[in-house]
């Protein structure tokens, strides 16, 4: 365990369904983060939340809906995804935002969309 | 953010000494080192971080020479646990900056037995 937990691990879900992963942290973190990682890609910086606000959102498709309740939670939204969505989505926390120190991951959520 | 550069893969025997060297030419005066791990199906893990000279933990051991124009990651006796993926980062770590950690590709290691 890693301080960050990601539920469910793995996620198989229809192209018009909706569904939300969950993350999770216990390590007292101000920022939450979302990657996403397709299979041989490097990892793409998705959303980042510092206390709770929303401080960057790198062009991802609106498909994806981020929610971040308290500093502890972060939520990922999805709806009518696409096969190319398939892919290990990692949640992450760190200190605070913009330290490259101390980020800590979750083991991700697997997720096929078919 | 600093460019950097870093071979594609390594391959390695266990036992042997792995070191692993990222190129950072336009590093910034502010500027630290860091250094993540990733296994398969898993999020990064951080390794190491440094600012100049040498620095040591108990996974690894990370040289950057005077210009910190580039620095290596040393990982002693490599076993086969050790395969993964190794990512140079570079850019500022004080409470002040405003950078999210953005991963390159990495370094893939492979340890033979």
């Amino acid at each position: 365990e890693t301080g960050v937990t990601q539920t469910p691990r793995h996620l198989v879900m229809g192209m018009t369904n909706k569904k939300s992963l969950k993350c999770e942290q216990h390590l007292g973190h101000n920022a939450m983060y979302w990657y996403k990682q397709s299979a041989k890609k490097p990892l793409e910086l998705m959303f980042v939340y510092s206390l709770e606000e929303r401080v960057e959102n790198n062009s991802v498709p609106s498909r994806f809906s981020p929610e971040c309740p308290n500093s502890s939670h972060l939520f990922l939204h999805l709806h009518t995804l696409q096969p190319e969505d398939s892919a290990l989505y990692l949640c992450a926390s760190s200190p605070n935002f913009g330290l490259f120190y101390g980020y800590t991951f979750g083991s991700g959520t697997r997720l096929t969309v078919v | 953010l600093a460019k950097t550069t870093q071979p594609i893969s390594m391959d390695s025997y266990e036992g042997q000494e792995v070191n692993i060297t990222c190129s950072h030419n336009n590093i910034a005066t502010n500027d630290y080192i860091t250094w993540y791990q990733q296994f398969p199906s898993q999020g990064p893990r951080f390794i190491i971080q440094g600012y100049k000279t040498k620095v040591t933990n108990e996974v690894a051991s990370l040289f950057i020479p005077a210009d910190r124009k580039s620095s290596t990651l040393s990982l002693p006796r490599v076993s086969l646990s050790d395969t993964a993926v190794y990512y140079c980062l570079v850019g500022v770590s004080l409470d002040s900056g405003n950078t999210p950690l953005v991963f390159g590709k990495g370094t893939r290691l492979s340890v033979i037995a």
